[in-house]
């Protein structure tokens, strides 16, 4: 799996958007980008994947680079339920039978406060 | 989407003994079983892949015999951790492909006295 990297902590203010970074530069061209959340002690939750295009839904929006070295995750509208660590991964598709096995970094801990 | 149901979500347990973490999956069937060791502010470490019918596969570092894995049916994959001590103590996560995308337990809380 391609490296990630991300900030490892950053804040945000309950209301307001929140931008997580992501720089996967070694991305190969069949990797998707995948975007998970853990709450203290318990298992990740999935938010968001995306190949090359945007993403939404009902949780995040994200935002892919056109040369697919970085993305952003973004929680247009956080609340203090979304305080959590986030983690960008990469990853072949769904149906590769290695996909499921990722390689987690040590990811982003936000913090959202009143 | 898919549920993958694991428990016990805690156990403590004494030195020396063993003890089994069960994971499930509701609602497809799971091929593959990726199980995942967690320490206090640290990441997730993928420890070995299990594969329904077959042996598992381990991570580099990782003792087979120590953690034994069963994955011998579509639904149901077990982590045993086999004489269990302190330094065991961990949080233990599975995970596995179900239909829409990638599923996690909710993780098992093991504390070795």
């Amino acid at each position: 799996d391609a490296k990630t990297t991300q900030p490892p902590s950053m804040d945000c203010a309950e209301g307001r958007a929140a931008n997580l970074p992501c720089n996967h530069s070694t991305i190969s061209g069949n990797e998707y980008v995948y975007w998970y959340r853990q709450i203290h002690s318990q298992g990740p939750q999935y938010i968001i994947h995306g190949l090359k295009n945007n993403e939404t839904n009902e949780m995040a929006s994200l935002i892919i680079t056109e040369d697919r070295k970085s993305s952003t995750l973004i929680l247009p509208h956080a609340t203090l339920r979304d305080t959590a660590v986030y983690y960008c991964i990469v990853r072949p598709g769904t149906y590769n039978t290695n996909a499921g096995k990722s390689t987690f970094g040590d990811g982003t801990t936000l913090t959202v406060k009143p | 989407g898919a549920v993958v149901s694991q428990h016990p979500s805690w156990v403590i347990c004494k030195s020396g003994t063993s003890v089994k973490i069960e994971c499930r999956s509701l609602d497809f069937q799971a091929t593959t079983m990726f199980w995942y060791r967690q320490f206090p502010k640290q990441s997730l470490m993928l420890m070995a892949t299990s594969n329904e019918g077959s042996k598992a596969t381990y991570e580099q570092g990782v003792e087979k015999d120590k953690f034994l894995i069963n994955h011998a049916s579509l639904t149901l994959s077990t982590l045993t951790v086999t004489s269990a001590h302190p330094e065991d103590s961990s949080f233990y996560i599975c995970s596995t492909q179900g239909l829409g995308g990638y599923t996690f337990g909710s993780g098992t809380r093991l504390t070795v006295v």
